[in-house]
């Protein structure tokens, strides 16, 4: 079975400083690995994936993320932090790609508040 | 180029009625994804369709629940006999035809649905 773990509940930040939401995933085989943001009443908007290759991802609004294998880590950074990131954020995880295997599992959230 | 369109965005049903979510998926996306997410929780799979076809229905609750996806029009998520327990926010999603770049899904806004 394949699962995620963000261990906080809310990272508190300061504008301007750097940002970072960890994740941890458990997945047989090569995971495929995502975030995605959540602004209130509003639905997941995609940020970046991890499937192959570099294990450090860029992806949209100056988010990048960075796969570790070893630590079976995924977390989530942003050198400057602005207050228009303060939302939920989601990581998720699915196993090798085969016909049928699209199920994402993600993992609770991470409420960022940016502090201005 | 339209997201993933869902509709309604806020739905009301008492206990013991029907309650039907829509999805239309992008254009020129085939598979179809139903999520929920509870109050506090992440999203939990429910169900991956493609057009008159189920893939994994592994996380559908095994009474009351349903989902389709036609050859022609939405994706429909139906509920029979609504319970408090039901009220959640239901996300569709949707992804390109397998073969091309099916790793990434795409969400609406979801519906929220209360059962009172």
């Amino acid at each position: 079975a394949q699962s995620v773990a963000q261990p906080e509940d809310q990272v508190n930040v300061a504008e301007g400083n750097p940002l970072t939401v960890k994740c941890t995933y458990s997945v047989s085989g090569n995971p495929y690995l995502f975030w995605y943001v959540q602004y209130p009443n509003r639905g997941l908007q995609f940020l970046l994936k991890y499937i192959t290759g570099d294990n450090l991802v860029k992806g949209s609004y100056g988010f990048e993320a960075e796969f570790n294998k070893s630590q079976t880590s995924f977390h989530l950074k942003k050198p400057s932090a602005l207050v228009s990131d303060s939302a939920l954020y989601f990581c998720a995880v699915r196993g090798p790609s085969y016909y049928g295997n699209n199920r994402l599992a993600f993992g609770k959230g991470n409420q960022v508040v940016v502090i201005p | 180029n339209a997201g993933v369109m869902q509709n309604p965005r806020h739905l009301v049903r008492r206990r013991g009625q029907e309650a039907r979510l829509r999805c239309s998926p992008m254009k020129g996306h085939s598979h179809v994804y139903w999520y929920r997410q509870l109050p506090e929780e992440g999203l939990k799979f429910m169900v991956y369709l493609q057009k008159e076809n189920i893939i994994d229905e592994s996380g559908m609750p095994k009474e009351r629940f349903s989902a389709e996806f036609p050859k022609e029009g939405p994706s429909i998520l139906r509920i029979q006999q609504v319970v408090r327990g039901d009220s959640a926010a239901y996300f569709c999603a949707s992804s390109p035809p397998w073969g091309t770049s099916t790793d990434t899904q795409y969400f609406g806004p979801g519906t929220r649905l209360t059962v009172l």
